[in-house]
């Protein structure tokens, strides 16, 4: 079973600055079968990457992911006051449970 | 548009069930795969398993192998998830989840189901 770790847990910016969040699994997830997701207080969560760094429809193209193997970056080039939120990875690739990370939260500084 | 919707919000009683319900629209249900994820207050995303709508087999996380059933009624093109033996930390927000194939990303997601257990 795939454990997912996310760092940092919680991550303060201002607005336009650059976020850089973490997932590294315990074992290699296969064929970059990694999303991300953003989930806002009192919402379901919304999925903005998958294939590792496939951007989900609608998606704008501030949000990029990269990474392979174990390692994988969700990058938020220059941060509006919407992205202020909670980021998931999940990893959807091999034997169930589709495991997701605990989650890093990114707040405003 | 694809859309998934579910019930409303459940009050249950220690050792009691819970059947919460996920209707999809938009799409052909039968052709996506349908997952549970629960969600405790101020914590992680947790996956409980999957159905596929077309034949109706599931895939339960070990967690909660014994206590959780999917099924699903390709007639109302709605998926079910009930939970047994309720105890106090499955209070939880509820969430059904799609995605096109089972090894997918999970593009579709319904609002939530509170489900609050109390003694």
């Amino acid at each position: 079973e795939i454990v997912l770790t996310q760092s940092p847990g919680t991550l303060s910016l201002s607005p336009g600055e650059r976020a850089t969040l973490s997932c590294r699994a315990s074992q290699s997830v296969s064929s970059s079968y990694l999303a991300w997701y953003q989930q806002k207080p009192g919402q379901a969560p919304r999925l903005l990457i998958y294939g590792a760094s496939s951007r989900a429809t609608g998606i704008p193209d501030r949000f990029s992911g990269s990474g392979s193997g174990t390692d994988f970056t969700l990058t938020i080039s220059r941060l509006e006051p919407e992205d202020f939120a909670v980021y998931y990875c999940q990893q959807y690739g091999s034997s169930p449970p589709r495991a997701f990370g605990q989650g890093t939260r990114l707040e405003i500084k | 548009q694809m859309q998934l919707v579910q019930s409303g919000a459940e009050v249950k009683k220690t050792g009691s069930s819970v059947k919460v319900s996920c209707k999809a629209s938009g799409y052909t249900f039968t052709y996506r795969y349908l997952h549970w994820v629960r969600q405790a207050p101020g914590q992680a995303l947790e996956w409980m398993g999957w159905i596929t709508p077309f034949n109706g087999n599931t895939n339960y996380a070990q967690k909660f192998q014994d206590r959780v059933t999917i099924t699903r009624d390709r007639s109302m093109s709605t998926a079910y998830m009930e939970l047994s033996s309720l105890r106090s930390e499955d209070t939880a927000m509820y969430y059904c989840a799609s995605s096109p194939y089972g090894d997918d990303a999970f593009d579709i997601w319904g609002q939530g189901t509170m489900v609050t257990v109390s003694s």
